[in-house]
């Protein structure tokens, strides 16, 4: 079983703040790392897929990276706004399962 | 528009009475799968499919049944609700497992079983 962990648990933070979160998995049998933005009273949806170490992706003011060496991958959002509040789940995939298992999520609220 | 379907969006049962939550995907996936979430634990997955009639358990299979018969459809079936399945179920569907696409997700059925 892939252990998916991710810190802060929650956040709370200015609106204009950077801020940025951690997801930790095992970096053996790795084949995809998967992050989603997961509104309250919406369904979960895709923000990034990665797959190779060094990886940088960016949507608008987010962006993430990806160290599949030591088995993490950050989070950045830049100029939090109030419409960023939301739980970011990230999801490992697994080369023996080849399917994700999704990480207990980071709550972030950005306070106007 | 590329989308996954689930319904009913809210349910309200009793105990031992058969339900069933439809899921539909038009984007001709090959992978889908059925997740509950519960305050505080996160995504579980249920069940999932990788194709046509090849389905199998995920971490939290007791009391619920799947099936694949056509790509497009992966019901969830509750033979016998108890209330210990109140929960929040997603449907997602995607090219493969690990896809380096993402999961689509539906838009969620809140379940009670009083």
């Amino acid at each position: 079983i892939l252990n998916v962990e991710q810190s802060p648990q929650s956040l709370h933070v200015q609106e204009g703040d950077s801020t940025n979160f951690t997801c930790s998995f095992p970096s053996s049998n790795f084949y995809a790392l998967h992050w989603y933005r997961w509104e309250t009273a919406k369904s979960p949806e895709a923000l990034f897929v990665m797959t190779l170490n060094g990886d940088e992706k960016k949507k608008g003011r987010i962006s993430a990276t990806l160290n599949t060496k030591e088995g993490y991958s950050y989070l950045y959002i830049k100029g939090s706004q109030p419409e960023d509040s939301a739980t970011y789940l990230c999801a490992p995939a697994s080369v023996v399962s080849d399917k994700v298992i999704f990480g207990p999520g980071t709550s972030l609220s950005v306070i106007p | 528009e590329a989308q996954v379907t689930q319904n009913p969006r809210y349910l309200i049962t009793v105990t031992g009475k058969k339900l069933t939550v439809t899921c539909s995907q038009n984007m001709n996936h090959e992978y889908m799968s059925w997740y509950r979430q519960d305050p505080g634990l996160g995504l579980r997955q249920i069940y999932y499919s990788m194709n046509v009639e090849v389905t199998d358990k995920g971490d939290v299979p007791e009391g619920y049944k799947v099936s694949r018969k056509e790509k497009r459809n992966f019901p969830l079936i509750l033979e016998s609700p108890s209330p210990n399945q109140t929960s929040l179920y997603f449907c997602a569907s995607s090219t493969r497992g690990g896809s380096p696409y993402g999961y689509t997700f539906g838009s969620g059925t809140r379940l009670t079983v009083v």
